[in-house]
């Protein structure tokens, strides 16, 4: 069984600011951690993946996110926040070995405020 | 490239009425899924495909149904439409080789239920 657990359902930080977004898995087995980014009347698009290659991991767009087995936690930074980071940011897991399922968090909004 | 496409884009139905949501991939990918989309509740899987000929249920597969009878094609189909139908609808397509690999999503199709 998997799950990830996103705190924060809206989060507002100031243009320029640090983007903090938190995201907790469970997984019965070694994971894979996604993080995707939703705009407004899009589909969702892959920011980065955790793969168990290195825990630290750069995405586009400037984010990126440190893998932390010990805290369960996969949570997503950017330095300094811009206008076109408003988004919806999902974390996602599934697990590793032949076909897994991938489970999605309930997504956190975030608005970046001029 | 067109990668993932949903067709259509927007529907209305009536209550009972039955409908099909398309979903195509070009990129040869042996995974298909559909979620659905819902505020507060992120995306949750209706079906998944690993392969032609092959469909399994996800989490939410009540007055759903699908089938794949080529790599390209993964349709959704509702039977009888009921106004908690309304929701947003993704089709996903991802590779098989390779470790968390990440899934390619449509840009959606927004169902109304009347």
């Amino acid at each position: 069984a998997q799950s990830v657990t996103q705190l924060g359902s809206h989060v507002s930080v100031s243009e320029g600011a640090l983007v903090l977004l938190r995201c907790n898995y469970s997984s019965s087995v070694p994971p894979y951690l996604f993080w995707y980014v939703q705009y407004p009347n899009q589909g969702l698009q892959l920011l980065l993946k955790y793969t168990s290659a290195a825990t630290l991991v750069k995405g586009i767009n400037g984010f990126e996110a440190e893998f932390k087995k010990s805290e369960t936690s996969f949570h997503l930074t950017k330095p300094s926040a811009h206008m076109s980071d408003a988004a919806e940011y999902f974390c996602a897991v599934s697990g590793s070995g032949g076909y897994q399922k991938v489970t999605f968090g309930i997504g956190t909004k975030l608005q970046v405020i001029p | 490239n067109a990668g993932v496409t949903q067709t259509p884009k927007f529907q209305v139905l009536k209550t009972g009425q039955s409908m099909t949501l398309q979903c195509a991939q070009d990129m040869n990918h042996e995974y298909m899924s559909w979620y659905r989309q819902d505020p507060g509740m992120g995306l949750r899987l209706i079906h998944y495909s690993v392969g032609a000929g092959i469909t399994d249920q996800g989490e939410v597969p009540n007055g759903y149904n699908v089938s794949r009878s080529t790599t390209e094609d993964f349709p959704l189909r509702l039977l009888s439409a009921a106004p908690s139908q309304t929701s947003v609808y993704f089709c996903a397509s991802r590779a098989k080789t390779g470790w968390g690999t990440e899934a390619f999503f449509g840009q959606g199709t927004r169902l109304t239920v009347v």
